[in-house]
């Protein structure tokens, strides 16, 4: 079965400093890659997409790489700040019948000032 | 602009009592439409999905239904909880005819099963 893993211990670093996140799958090959933040008490909100034919995708301090051979996913916030403090989960596309999203369990991001 | 609601937002229930928890959404026709269930460190799990009135589909056995009455209205049932119901509670839609299949989230319902 398709499986999903992200960090499950905690990523504290210093404000200014770049996160990086890292999603891997195993067992399918993914069209599209989502990245979701999840506040505590939240439902998820949409940050990014990324399609297997790109390699990188940015959007102000967010960048995501996607390596279909490797089959992972790294996710840098830079210039990080208090408030980029969050849940950041990973889905990638599954296409079995109908296309769905599956969603890691996500890494809790610390920011300090 | 879209908007997603679900309520209550917080419901605590006894072992062996009735679920109904409701989702509409707005600004939006013929969503496709999701409930998941996030227990507590853990990733979300699909329940079920819709992709159009009266078309539920199933993605995990367990004593939860879903019904889809009208097009922007999503809900979730159970005719007798068990503890094992308790965790947060989200539905989601995302916009017909996409492959990417982004998809927007309500605000959560948390259900605590005694």
């Amino acid at each position: 079965s398709q499986k999903i893993e992200q960090n499950s211990e905690a990523l504290n670093i210093q404000e200014g400093k770049t996160a990086t996140l890292t999603c891997n799958y195993t067992n399918y090959s993914p069209a599209y890659l989502q990245w979701y933040r999840q506040d505590p008490g939240r439902g998820p909100v949409f940050l990014l997409l990324i399609r297997e034919n790109e390699k990188e995708k940015r959007k102000e301090r967010l960048k995501v790489t996607f390596d279909t051979t490797l089959k992972q996913s790294l996710f840098h916030i830079t210039a990080s700040q208090p408030a980029d403090s969050a849940t950041y989960l990973c889905a990638p596309i599954f296409s079995g019948g109908y296309n769905k999203l599956i969603f890691g369990a996500g890494t809790r991001l610390a920011v300090h000032p | 602009s879209q908007t997603i609601h679900q309520w209550p937002a917080t419901l605590v229930q006894p072992v062996g009592s009735p679920l109904s928890l409701e989702c509409t959404v707005e600004g939006t026709s013929n969503p496709n439409l999701y409930w998941y269930r996030q227990a507590a460190g853990r990733g979300l799990q699909l329940l079920f999905y819709s992709v159009g009135i009266g078309q539920i589909s199933s993605e995990v056995p367990q004593n939860l239904s879903a019904s889809r009455p009208q097009d922007r209205q999503f809900i979730l049932s159970s005719k007798k909880l068990l503890l094992s119901d308790s965790g947060f509670y989200l539905c989601a839609w995302s916009p017909v005819g996409r492959a990417d299949e982004t998809q927007y989230f309500g605000p959560g319902t948390r259900l605590l099963v005694l």
